[in-house]
């Protein structure tokens, strides 16, 4: 079984498009996160969420706004869609309180805008 | 805020060989965790090996192992007996003890040659 899956991996929109990726962690994690790889490979975080609430939110535009259903999923919708949009997307998850620490990455989302 | 640096874009390395990749990060805090990432072209992110800080014993796991000098703010990773599927970006990665995200270094790509 994948512990942490996004869906789609690849997506391919135009410019203005509204676009939603998926991301489900089956670990029983209380945290998950959205971190960005733009073309350069450079890691940053976007998001974290824990049991449902935003705990971090790294100065992303406002196009993007994730939602939590619940502690099981997080998602991430992009209005507007400009053409820096463009990058590789990772969830991830973690256990908080635990001594590892450990964050576990989901495959990643390719996003292309044209 | 913390920053890691990754001094090496690229590494070469010949199959059986050892290879070091370099690590550097600023910080003013005395409990963080620090993690090796490796990403294959699959893209997929793999947690390599963590190191607590405030254990002085270097972290080892298998053929990987870091030499962590805290004073120096250096965290470096050992690749004994280099094996073809260990090339791949490998990304440095720091977090504050009780804070959740990730700060990456820009990554290191690892070649190997056979």
């Amino acid at each position: 079984d994948t512990a942490v899956s996004q869906t789609p991996k690849y997506l391919v929109t135009q410019m203005g498009n509204d676009k939603s990726i998926k991301c489900e962690q089956n670990l029983g994690h209380d945290t998950m996160y959205w971190y960005k790889q733009d073309s350069k490979k450079f890691l940053k975080i976007m998001f974290s969420y824990n049991n449902k609430e935003l705990i971090i939110n790294e100065t992303v535009p406002n196009r993007f706004s994730p939602k939590s259903p619940d502690k099981a999923h997080l998602n991430l919708h992009i209005n507007s869609l400009e053409l820096g949009d463009s990058a590789v997307y990772f969830c991830a998850s973690s256990q908080e309180g635990t001594s590892a620490y450990e964050q576990y990455f989901g495959p990643g989302t390719r996003l292309t805008v044209t | 805020a913390q920053t890691v640096t990754q001094s090496q874009p690229e590494m070469s390395v010949q199959e059986a060989e050892t290879v070091t990749l370099s690590c550097t990060y600023d910080t003013s805090e005395s409990d963080y965790y620090l993690f090796w990432y490796k990403q294959p072209p699959s893209r997929q992110m793999i947690l390599v090996i963590r190191q607590e800080a405030y254990k002085q014993q270097n972290a080892t796991e298998n053929r990987f192992s870091v030499n962590f000098q805290k004073a120096a703010k250096s965290f470096s990773l050992k690749i004994s007996d280099s094996q073809l599927g260990d090339a791949a970006m490998y990304f440095c990665a720091y977090r504050s003890f009780g804070g959740n995200k990730l700060v990456f270094g820009a990554g290191t790509i690892l070649r190997v040659k056979s």
